[in-house]
């Protein structure tokens, strides 16, 4: 298996902008897990998915924010309207069950300007 | 919001130094407590996930035991090398929540 693969690994933006952020985790997975890493607060949870239905999304920030799965070899996090507060890296991971070990993606590198 | 709470923030030794830092957790409604090594521009990569008081797990010169009773996990690295500088994070899951701490930043000097 290839490992969690995300798209794009970078991406630079215009605040305003509309940014969609993609994920396939491991196949055989049924835990997906969107983060997000910043220098202030680390990295923090923003939602999580079982078996594609979201289970916990009280990290997702804002509206503004939002995540789909809608099968289970594909996952999106959206921000429409972005800001250049939400310039972060935003890893994505994937688990067979929620307490065991996740397997991380390369990340995504998202800058807003 | 759960409390999970590293120590020390960050942490110099020579190569060859033995090091250990800790994680701390509440106690109660315990899931599992999982340690990540990350190095620097890669992915948080697994190192174990422990569930039962007492655990006691190894890998290589890495090692962690769990303590939940009281809500500690320690992570030992005996005899350090260069390529263990890393942040280590640990992870508490209780029922539906997971949360990290905020990381043990170790560098070791060659």
């Amino acid at each position: 298996d290839a490992g969690v693969i995300q798209s794009p690994r970078h991406e630079v933006t215009e605040m305003g902008q509309e940014v969609t952020l993609r994920c396939k985790p491991i196949s055989g997975h049924d835990y997906l897990f969107w983060y997000r890493q910043t220098m202030m607060r680390g990295l923090e949870l923003l939602i999580y998915f079982n078996n594609n239905v979201p289970i916990d999304d009280s990290g997702m920030p804002e509206d503004r924010f939002s995540a789909k799965m809608p099968n289970a070899s594909f996952s999106t996090l959206k921000i429409q309207p972005s800001e250049p507060r939400d310039s972060a890296v935003y890893f994505c991971a994937s688990s067979l069950v929620v307490d065991h070990e996740q397997f991380f993606g390369p990340g995504t590198r998202l800058t807003v300007l | 919001i759960l409390n999970v709470e590293q120590s020390p923030q960050s942490l110099h030794v020579q190569e060859g130094d033995s090091t250990n830092f800790t994680c701390s957790f509440p106690s109660s409604n315990f899931y599992a407590l999982h340690w990540y090594r990350w190095e620097t521009a890669k992915s948080p990569e697994a190192l174990f996930v422990m569930t039962l008081n007492g655990d006691e797990k190894k890998k290589g010169r890495i090692s962690a035991t769990l303590n939940t009773k009281e809500g500690y996990s320690y992570l030992y690295i005996k005899g350090s090398q260069p390529e263990d500088s890393a942040t280590y994070l640990c992870a508490f899951t209780a029922g539906n929540m997971l949360t990290f701490g905020g990381g043990t930043r170790l560098m070791v000097k060659p």
